[in-house]
């Protein structure tokens, strides 16, 4: 399939900050991408999805941006807390597909 | 808890043994899926299945057998496994396939020894 990449293995920020977690994709037939978090020895957990006829989506702390000129998307996490701590994965796909394309992950440490 | 219980967490294994993982689903959801985790790889899709057809087997070795006896259960039955499919089994469903999110279980942490 198309190559869904993260722009940043790691990511580091200071309790209470921003975070920002970046994604590339490179197949202009997705329209729909998902973020997933995972802890250490857990699955992956969704967080929040965003479909291609919309560029901004909020849940709780949570933001994601989609720019499908450039085909990028963003994850924002606001007041960033210790249990953020973990991997961040995108994921994209299609309404018919059934194999999402997952990024390598962006591994997201809060220091105190 | 999640919605999706994998079983065993962990397993190891020699390569002339046979084992089989486990994965239940508590959503009523209609699709479910095997993924394989490697370090340093992303996430692969191995199997899906739909409403227990499978549909996707994504040139994943015969020393991996699926079986989806009805829509909440799904087995990954292993046999003469080499030491590189070290790695964790992760089970997920969706409600359909295509256009809804897919939620994961645990995972299963195989060791081929």
């Amino acid at each position: 399939g198309e190559s869904v990449g993260l722009h940043l293995p790691t990511l580091s920020v200071q309790e209470g900050d921003n975070s920002i977690i970046n994604c590339a994709y490179s197949n202009s037939a997705s329209d729909y991408f998902i973020w997933y978090k995972q802890e250490s020895g857990k699955g992956p957990q969704f967080i929040i999805d965003i479909r291609s006829n919309m560029d901004k989506r909020q849940g709780q702390r949570v933001t994601v941006l989609l720019n499908k000129t450039v085909k990028h998307l963003s994850l924002q996490i606001a007041a960033t807390q210790p249990g953020d701590s973990a991997v961040y994965f995108c994921a994209e796909g299609d309404n018919y597909g059934q194999n999402f394309v997952f990024g390598p992950g962006t591994r997201l440490s809060v220091l105190p | 808890e999640t919605g999706v219980t994998q079983t065993p967490r962990h397993l190891v294994m020699g390569m002339t043994n046979k084992k089989s993982l486990k994965c239940e689903q508590h959503l009523g959801h209609n699709a479910m899926y095997w993924y394989k985790q490697s370090a340093k790889k992303p996430l692969e899709l191995m199997f899906v299945y739909n409403f227990k057809e499978q549909t996707e087997n994504n040139s994943v070795p015969s020393r991996f057998s699926p079986e989806c006896p009805n829509s909440s259960h799904l087995f990954l039955h292993l046999h003469t496994l080499q030491p590189e499919d070290s790695a964790l089994y992760l089970c997920a469903s969706s409600q359909d396939i295509g256009n809804s999110p897919l939620h994961f279980g645990n995972g299963t942490r195989l060791t081929v020894t």
